[in-house]
């Protein structure tokens, strides 16, 4: 059965330097989507992407983070300059189409430890 | 603000016993999902709803959303230790400035064998 791989599962790293999360989404799938879970507190959605571009993004999800899909199978999340609020759990899903007709399919999820 | 809330918060049953989670919203809801979440791992997708009154089951699990679509319940017969972990329900919940998807906090079940 088809799933969402991400690397690396763990990530550790000093403040003030740039991070990339890597994703890989189910192939047929159209639409991308990064979450993320502080420990102890909910999962919190960051942003969904779509034709190359964002379609939605929450309030978290400020000019130190940027997405891409470099090569049509990969999907990244950069951080810039990491913080120590940074450190959480980060989760990628993608479905085929919207969340509102079809399941997103969640990563086992990249933790990022900023020191 | 969006938000979901979720009941109980823990929940500690006896193997063999039926169960039931709540999730509740004051917003009507365009699209309710389930999932479980193992301790420290990923999300598994467990149910989709997007109709009043719609009811889905797979296994030993039935979800339902209400005619208002604004609560949810996530029933579970006869709990195996299998089903233990944390059930989370998420929702897209619309406002004037768009679509955001919300989680609730979570229920976390134990399943004494």
């Amino acid at each position: 059965e088809p799933e969402v791989t991400q690397t690396p599962s763990h990530q550790v790293t000093q403040m003030g330097q740039e991070v990339i999360l890597r994703c890989v989404p189910i192939s047929n799938h159209l639409y991308f989507y990064w979450y993320r879970q502080i420990l102890g507190q909910k999962v919190e959605f960051l942003v969904s992407f779509y034709n190359n571009e964002i379609s939605e993004k929450s309030e978290i999800f400020d000019d130190q983070f940027s997405v891409e899909r470099p090569d049509g199978s990969n999907f990244t999340l950069k951080i810039r300059s990491t913080k120590l609020e940074d450190s959480a759990m980060y989760f990628c899903a993608s479905s085929q189409g919207t969340w509102l007709t079809d399941t997103q399919y969640f990563g086992p999820g990249t933790r990022l430890t900023v020191l | 603000s969006q938000e979901l809330e979720q009941s109980p918060q823990s929940l500690i049953v006896q193997e063999g016993k039926n169960l039931t989670i709540n999730c509740t919203s004051s917003k009507t809801l365009y699209g309710l999902y389930w999932y479980k979440q193992k301790y420290g791992e990923g999300l598994i997708f467990l149910m989709m709803l997007q109709k009043g009154g719609e009811e889905k089951s797979h296994e030993k699990i039935t979800a339902k959303l209400d005619e208002k679509k604004q609560q949810s319940s996530l029933h579970i017969t006869a709990s195996q230790p299998s089903h233990a972990g944390i059930y989370l329900c998420g929702a897209d919940m619309r406002d004037n400035y768009g679509q955001n998807f919300v989680f609730g906090p979570g229920t976390r079940l134990s399943v004494l064998p």
